[in-house]
């Protein structure tokens, strides 16, 4: 079955430690996104990248780095720069046109000690 | 630049009963709209979408959405909630800005069903 995994369901860290979240898709699809979501606070855009080799930071991008090497994959590293980072972390890929609807993996839990 | 609000932070209604979570979204085209559906510590799944046609939109889960241009909504409707109904549904609108497509999200209504 095609679809979006995230790995791992949950992580915990030590606080100053860099920790790198994995997502991968097998839907062929160009454009991934990272999302960070907290209580009452819907979901904020990190980074997104439309293709290979390419990625945009989104409105929360601090403390946070990513790579775009292959098209499956779309890791997100966050940092020890990154002030507040226990979240519930989602990443999505984009079909195709023309509503472009956004596939979400199942998230991962972040908690930082 | 888009943006979408659902003025319910929490909905609680009564298993059987019907069902409405309002959105409302700026943009000034005509946009891509989407409901999606979250179980707590799960990824989002989308319900329905609209971009064009017919402005009421049948979805999974017996859910439905009615784009209404002159209100700038897209509510969501059931007709009958059932307790697995109980979830965070977010409301979206795509569109493309500078040349790269982010969507909007907006920040959730929490549905609670009572038995």
């Amino acid at each position: 079955d095609g679809g979006i995994t995230q790995s791992p369901k949950y992580l915990f860290r030590k606080e100053g430690q860099n920790v790198t979240l994995s997502c991968e898709q097998n839907l062929n699809h160009d454009a991934m996104y990272w999302y960070r979501q907290d209580p009452g606070q819907g979901l904020r855009l990190i980074y997104y990248s439309q293709i290979v080799n390419d990625f945009q930071k989104g409105d929360i991008a601090e403390g946070y780095s990513v790579s775009r090497e292959k098209k499956e994959s779309f890791p997100l590293t966050v940092t020890s720069a990154q002030k507040n980072p226990t979240a519930f972390y989602l990443c999505a890929s984009r079909g195709l046109a023309p509503y472009n609807e956004q596939f979400f993996g199942p998230g991962t839990r972040l908690t930082v000690l | 630049a888009q943006s979408v609000t659902q003025p319910d932070i929490h909905i609680t209604v009564s298993e059987g009963a019907s069902l409405e979570l309002r959105c409302n979204y700026s943009y000034g085209a005509t946009p891509y709209l989407f409901w999606y559906v979250q179980s707590p510590g799960q990824g989002l799944q989308l319900l329905l979408k609209y971009f064009s046609g017919d402005t009421l939109v049948q979805g999974i889960k017996g859910f439905e959405a009615e784009f209404k241009r002159s209100q700038s909504s897209f509510n969501l409707r059931k007709p009958s909630v059932h307790w697995s109904d109980a979830a965070e549904y977010f409301c979206a609108v795509g569109a493309r800005t500078g040349g790269s497509y982010i969507p909007t999200f907006g920040r959730g209504t929490s549905l609670i069903v009572h038995p």
